[in-house]
């Protein structure tokens, strides 16, 4: 059981927007930054989105991040296919003291 | 580019200790502000964070792990390693070593090592 909640799954067809939500509480993404982590089939995870809504440098601009409370959401806009994998968020934890993950939602593009 | 290479053996005999090393390249794991983390995947499953370590020897553990993890650098040999203890099935997974950035605007793994397969069994 992952201290973030997420979907296990999403799907949508080519070219439309798709949304990944993340649930947690205040002492994490209540109170610090969510990140957001792709995993392509067989890869590394490769940061997406960092502190709640910034693109690091050479990810598209199709993805995006928002946070409101204690809940985030990935956006993917002009969805690809190449855009199919798992997606993981990410936040401090006060009270444990360390990271915790969401246990991943995993994209397929119809 | 900096680059994170772990290695270490792939199989793991129960109640045995499992050690990992993460070799930094393309800069030093001394400069500027990062945190050195491990995190693991068990097959068809989430990522679990297991602790981190700063240069000055500060570390952090995952609670649910914390009992048999240590986790050390070697900034001379410009590596980080991972030894966790007494080993069962349920730590089989592939292990992942990452750069964490930490910033004024927040920390993210900006950088992942390619991961390895470590299985327990006998």
């Amino acid at each position: 059981q992952s201290v973030l909640t997420q979907p296990p799954s999403v799907s949508e067809a080519p070219r439309q927007r798709v949304t990944i939500s993340c649930s947690g509480s205040s002492s994490n993404i209540g109170n610090n930054a969510v990140n957001w982590y792709q995993q392509l089939p067989g890869k590394a995870p490769k940061l997406l989105i960092y502190y709640d809504d910034l693109l690091p440098s050479g990810v598209s601009d199709r993805f995006s991040g928002s946070k409101s409370g204690t809940s985030a959401s990935l956006a993917i806009s002009g969805l690809q296919s190449e855009d199919e994998a798992d997606y993981y968020c990410a936040a401090w934890d006060d009270r444990l003291n360390g990271w915790v993950f969401g246990g991943g939602t995993k994209l397929t593009v119809l | 580019q900096v680059q994170l290479q772990e290695s270490g053996p792939g199989l793991v005999k129960p109640s045995q200790t499992l050690s990992l090393t993460c070799t930094v390249s393309g800069g030093s794991i001394s400069s500027g502000s990062y945190y050195w983390s491990w995190i693991r995947q068990p097959a068809g499953k989430g990522l679990e964070w297991i602790g981190r370590i700063y240069t000055s020897g500060s570390t952090n553990y995952n609670p649910s792990l914390k009992s048999r993890v240590t986790i050390s650098v070697d900034t001379s040999k410009n590596q980080f390693s991972l030894k966790l203890s007494s080993v069962t099935a349920a730590d089989t997974a592939v292990y992942y070593c990452a750069r964490e950035l930490f910033t004024t605007t927040g920390d993210a793994f900006d950088i992942w090592g390619q991961g390895t397969m470590v299985t327990v069994s006998s």
